[in-house]
């Protein structure tokens, strides 16, 4: 049963350049969500997309978005890199779109700006 | 929004104690999950509790929704028990989880 993957594991660029990360969901799941976790705190929720869709979106700017394929895989952007968006980059997936299904994470993405 | 806390911040124990964590929530939940985060960032799912007792091992939790607080157990602590535990809540009409502040445990051979 393949899990959840995360490409690539690590990542370096500078500020003002594009980013683009990608995810592939547990095989069964179709929801895809976003995370950002910044060095010593919680994971913080970007953006879920379910049905090809952003279904709900949490406190972040319009650089971030993203885009889910039919395949349920997805892509996170970030354009105009800050130093701030340094941080671990997670994705979940789960089932239907539903928040009280359980989520399982992906090994993550390390975004350093420099 | 729903606010989540854990406590203790920080817990450091001799190998073989034995540890409770715990996750108070704001509001009233329909998903509670608990995460043990490893060295290298990979959040680990160790219990989907919205309510009730599980065990799997050494580890167990108890969430009492009624009064908006879950429990984590590990018994017997072993050195690979080491990390950040998270608790992560999603509440009714919401369909994020929202993470609580964390537990950092080191277990000290």
């Amino acid at each position: 049963d393949a899990g959840v993957t995360q490409s690539p594991t690590h990542l370096i660029k500078t500020r003002g350049q594009q980013v683009t990360l990608r995810c592939s969901p547990k095989s069964g799941h179709d929801t895809v969500s976003w995370y950002q976790q910044a060095l010593g705190q919680g994971p913080q929720f970007i953006f879920q997309y379910y049905e090809e869709e952003e279904r709900q979106r949490g406190n972040f700017p319009d650089r971030f978005s993203g885009h889910q394929f039919p395949n349920y895989s997805s892509e996170l952007n970030v354009n105009a890199l800050l130093l701030g968006d340094s941080a671990l980059y997670l994705c979940a997936s789960s089932l239907g779109g539903l928040g009280y299904n359980e989520q399982f994470f992906g090994p993550g993405t390390r975004l350093t700006v420099l | 929004g729903i606010q989540v806390e854990q406590s203790p911040p920080d817990l450091i124990l001799q190998e073989g104690a034995n540890s409770t964590l715990r996750c108070n929530f704001s509001d009233s939940v329909n998903n509670l999950q608990w995460f043990h985060q490893n060295p290298w960032g990979q959040l680990i799912n160790l219990f989907y509790i919205p309510s009730g007792t599980k065990q799997n091992g050494r580890l167990s939790a108890t969430t009492v929704a009624t009064e908006r607080y879950s429990l984590l157990y590990i018994s017997s602590s072993q050195t690979t028990d080491s990390g950040v535990y998270f608790c992560a809540v999603t509440n009714f009409g919401n369909e994020k989880l929202t993470f609580g502040t964390g537990t950092r445990l080191t277990i000290i051979p």
